[in-house]
């Protein structure tokens, strides 16, 4: 059974601190990665995708990818309250594949 | 430019009812997709649809069908509604087949199975 884990949280930050997320994955074949934010009663909304190993950096977002060790992480600098939701992590299945697995993300609060 | 639209937003069924959940883009995207979401499960993919006459089961068909009926519409029918279906259903699209794109989701339709 492939599968991607998220911890459930809460993850509680201060306002202006850094937000960790992380996100592991059993296929060692998964190529493409995806972090969506879903604010509560709303649909997921695409923030970062990432397919190499590194660090891609978009605004106050970086996304981190550790394929040795099936790892990809969210790291969200200066959080502000409006960044509080959850954070769902996406990896494909494997080359060629049409499918994506989800995580149960990972519900970050930020405090004012 | 609507993106992906959802028709309705919210529905209530009686057991063994059925119904139909449209979903429309006009992003000129090639595939789209039916997801469900739980509480605690996760978005699961119901079925999707890598091109426009082309649909595939995905990890939770069971009690779906689908019809891609062109490029930018793709309807999920329940044909007799169990309360087991109570969930969110998002519909989502991305620019070509392959999970190398990310989705671009539509709003998503509540329903309740009474």
């Amino acid at each position: 059974q492939k599968e991607v884990e998220q911890n459930s949280g809460p993850l509680s930050v201060p306002e202006g601190a850094i937000a960790s997320l992380n996100c592991t994955y059993s296929d060692r074949g998964s190529q493409s990665f995806f972090w969506y934010r879903q604010y509560s009663g709303k649909s997921p909304e695409l923030i970062m995708s990432i397919y190499s190993n590194g660090d891609k950096e978009d605004g106050r977002f970086t996304a981190q990818l550790n394929k040795a060790s099936q790892y990809v992480s969210l790291l969200i600098r200066d959080s502000q309250p409006s960044d509080s939701a959850t954070y769902l992590c996406a990896v494909n299945m494997g080359a060629g594949t049409y499918k994506y697995i989800f995580g149960t993300g990972t519900r970050l609060k930020v405090l004012a | 430019n609507a993106g992906v639209t959802q028709t309705p937003k919210f529905q209530v069924l009686k057991t063994g009812q059925s119904m139909t959940l449209q979903c429309a883009q006009d992003m000129n995207h090639n595939s789209m997709y039916w997801y469900r979401q739980d509480p605690g499960m996760g978005l699961r993919l119901i079925y999707y649809s890598a091109s426009e006459g082309t649909t595939d089961k995905g990890e939770v068909p069971n009690g779906y069908n689908v019809s891609r009926l062109n490029k930018r519409e793709f309807s999920l029918r329940l044909e007799s509604a169990a309360p087991s279906q109570t969930s969110v259903y998002f519909c989502a699209t991305s620019p070509t087949g392959g999970a190398v794109y990310g989705y671009t989701f539509g709003s998503g339709t509540r329903l309740t199975v009474v």
